[in-house]
């Protein structure tokens, strides 16, 4: 079964405006990572948040994750049409071999 | 550097074949994964290897072999092709400092299978 579900689904906005999504997971986790995906491509890793951190930025994204609620956010700030995509969120697990386990997946659709 | 190269990009097979989706990595990594990526179900994990000589299963193993030819290359087998094989195929990589740390994933470009 999937480790992570995204929240929501598919979410449709205008340039500019900004895009969140969240994932949540069912099991204790060492690190939590977002992926992008363009139509007909392969994944794309965009920033790894570990599980002792709160809040990280890369450019345009911030995550935040709360281990207490088992949930993380992206959001993607000012976003523009290049950012259509699906994103997916991705958990490797507390101890052990870090399999990657991933989410269903949010489709991000940024209106010109 | 060409990153993670998977062949072929397409394939059209009828129920009982088999064939051999091909992997190759170019960047010294030690892992490598294959997942599967259907509708409204996100990319599940069919099997892994975490490193060269190694090979475990994922989530949906069944139905699949794997063989990790060197460190390179990691090979996808399906003996007996079924229509619920129908689907993309991701072939990834990682470089691990360890086998707890956890890197990001490289992916294929993808092989789109369709069993008839």
């Amino acid at each position: 079964s999937q480790q992570g579900e995204e929240d929501p689904q598919a979410l449709s906005i205008q340039e500019g405006e900004n895009a969140t999504m969240n994932c949540s997971y069912k099991t204790s986790i060492n690190n939590l990572q977002w992926y992008r995906q363009n139509s007909g491509r392969g994944l794309v890793h965009l920033i790894l948040i570990r599980s002792n951190e709160r809040e990280k930025h890369s450019g345009r994204l911030r995550v935040t994750l709360d281990t207490s609620k088992k949930s993380s956010s992206l959001l993607i700030t000012a976003s523009r049409a290049a950012d259509t995509a699906s994103y997916f969120c991705a958990t490797g697990p507390n101890t052990g071999f870090q399999k990657l386990v991933f989410g269903t997946g949010t489709r991000l659709l940024v209106s010109p | 550097n060409a990153g993670v190269t998977q062949t072929p990009k397409f394939q059209v097979l009828k129920t009982g074949q088999s064939m051999t989706l091909q992997c190759a990595q170019d960047m010294n990594h030690n892992s490598m994964y294959w997942y599967r990526q259907d509708p409204g179900m996100g990319l599940r994990l069919i099997y892994y290897s975490a490193s060269e000589g190694t090979t475990d299963k994922g989530e949906v193993p069944n139905g699949y072999n794997v063989s990790r030819l060197n460190k390179r290359e990691f090979s996808l087998r399906l003996e007996s092709a079924a229509p619920s094989q129908t689907s993309v195929y991701f072939c990834a990589s990682r470089w691990d400092r360890t086998e707890a740390t956890n890197e990001k994933l490289f992916f294929g470009s993808g092989t789109q299978l369709s069993v008839l």
